[in-house]
């Protein structure tokens, strides 16, 4: 089946850029969604379809995929931006289709 | 506003069924989304567990698709979980939510319900 990797955790010091992977076999050719999650809260959508910011989403989260990679980018980060990352896909397979998430990136500003 | 709340027993036995509904606000579950249930155990990732379009279109984790139902109820406006067999291992906060039908992303959540599986 097919699997989503991305790193466990990451540290990045305010103001700096964060980027985020996930990794997936040929994943450019998948649409990837990204959300983040705060402790005790539901996730919320950050990142739809590689590249596109939800309504209300600053424009300081954007999206690539290329290749196996696919990145979730945070410039100028914030101390409000530390929370759990998920990539997400929807999987086509023989037996119909699924969900996929990747494993999640706990992000710590410094 | 679309808003989900999720509502079930926070508590259940092992090898019992864990039942959860999904009410749905400010939308009609039946125009043309996906509705799905999503899992987080505690300090770990998540985990979809299934996703329903209408009766003919249902989808569950490979996973868990021996020990799971997903039902829609369009008269009240309503999804429901049931997983069979319950053990510890699927203690956790579900979630419910929304998906697109071509686009796929869950772009709105339920708030989450914990549910301890314990004897």
């Amino acid at each position: 089946s097919y699997g989503l990797t991305q790193p466990p955790s990451l540290s990045v010091a305010p103001g700096k850029t964060a980027k985020i992977t996930c990794g997936g076999n040929n994943i450019e050719d998948k649409s990837v969604h990204w959300y983040l999650q705060k402790p005790g809260q539901a996730p919320v959508l950050v990142i739809q379809s590689d590249s596109d910011r939800p309504s209300g989403i600053p424009r300081r989260f954007s999206g690539s995929n290329s290749g196996n990679t696919a990145t979730l980018t945070i410039r100028g980060v914030e101390a409000g931006d530390e929370a759990d990352y998920y990539c997400q896909v929807w999987e086509r397979t023989s037996d119909g289709r699924h969900v996929i998430f990747g494993g999640g990136t706990k992000m710590t500003v410094l | 506003q679309v808003q989900l709340q999720e509502s079930g027993p926070g508590l259940v036995k092992p090898s019992e069924t864990l039942s959860l509904t999904c009410d749905v606000s400010g939308f009609s579950i039946s125009s043309g989304y996906y509705w799905g249930w999503i899992r987080q155990p505690p300090g770990k990732g998540l985990e979809w567990i299934a996703s329903i379009f209408h009766s003919d279109s249902i989808y569950y984790n490979p996973s868990l698709k021996y020990r799971v139902t997903i039902l829609m109820d369009s008269p009240k406006n309503q999804f429901s979980l049931r997983l069979n067999s319950a053990t510890v291992a699927d203690t956790a906060v579900y979630y419910c939510a929304r998906m697109g039908a071509t686009d796929n992303w869950f772009d709105v959540w339920g708030q989450g319900t914990r549910v301890t599986v314990s004897s």
